[in-house]
């Protein structure tokens, strides 16, 4: 199993470009996250989906917008990249719903300039 | 959601056990302790979780006292590849969408 993969690795945009972040999952696990990490800081959950078909809100939503395509992938969407959106993206699954038991991708590191 | 405090910084010697504390003195009965590792630059990385039992497994042992105000990760045989930073985690299971909250965690570093 490759797990959880993300793509791409790293990406560099300017000031009002849009990207999409691709995540998928290989363990047929019915949640999925995307987290963004700050430099010295913590994670902080940008969405979330339970299941198939849902999707929420997290801490830090604004300037993002997510697509769960299907059970597999869970896609985030920067519709125009701001300097703040500078961070590392980490996506991640879970077999429960909302289940803290999370699997996590290797990450995607994003520069806006 | 019961606060964690973990020591800021640990050294272990290769090959020895590298014990882990976290104090969780306001946990609530139904909230579990969850452990995650977070190597540099990668994703973090689940490893354990507990309620009140005892846990192992084929990456760490979780021991928890019996009044449940704090929780001891251990790692049994130290490698070089374990120096990371270590995140002990109190949460409701199920609830509140599955956000995790981390906190500064404790720095291992896994010494020759």
């Amino acid at each position: 199993n490759a797990g959880v993969t993300q793509t791409p690795k790293f990406q560099v945009l300017k000031t009002g470009q849009s990207m999409t972040l691709q995540c998928a999952q290989d363990m047929n696990h019915n949640s999925m996250y995307w987290y963004r990490q700050d430099p010295g800081m913590g994670l902080r959950l940008i969405y979330y989906s339970a299941s198939e078909g849902t999707t929420d809100k997290g801490e830090v939503p604004n300037g993002y917008n997510v697509s769960r395509l299907n059970k597999r992938e869970f896609s985030l969407r920067l519709e125009s990249a701001a300097p703040s959106q500078t961070s590392v993206y980490f996506c991640a699954s879970s077999v429960l719903a909302g289940g803290y038991e999370q699997y996590f991708g290797p990450g995607t590191r994003l520069t806006v300039t | 959601d019961a606060k964690t405090t973990q020591p800021p910084s640990m050294d272990c010697a290769e090959g020895r056990a590298a014990n882990l504390p976290c104090n969780h003195s306001t946990i609530s009965g139904n909230e579990y302790v969850y452990w995650y590792r977070q190597i540099h630059s990668q994703g973090p990385q689940y490893i354990i979780h507990g309620l009140k039992n005892n846990e192992t497994n084929e990456m760490a042992s979780l021991i928890i006292t019996e009044d449940r105000k704090s929780s001891t990760l251990i790692l049994p045989h130290a490698t070089l590849r374990d120096t990371a930073v270590y995140y002990c985690i109190v949460r409701v299971a199920g609830n509140q969408g599955g956000k995790l909250i981390f906190g500064q965690g404790t720095e291992l570093s896994v010494k020759p």
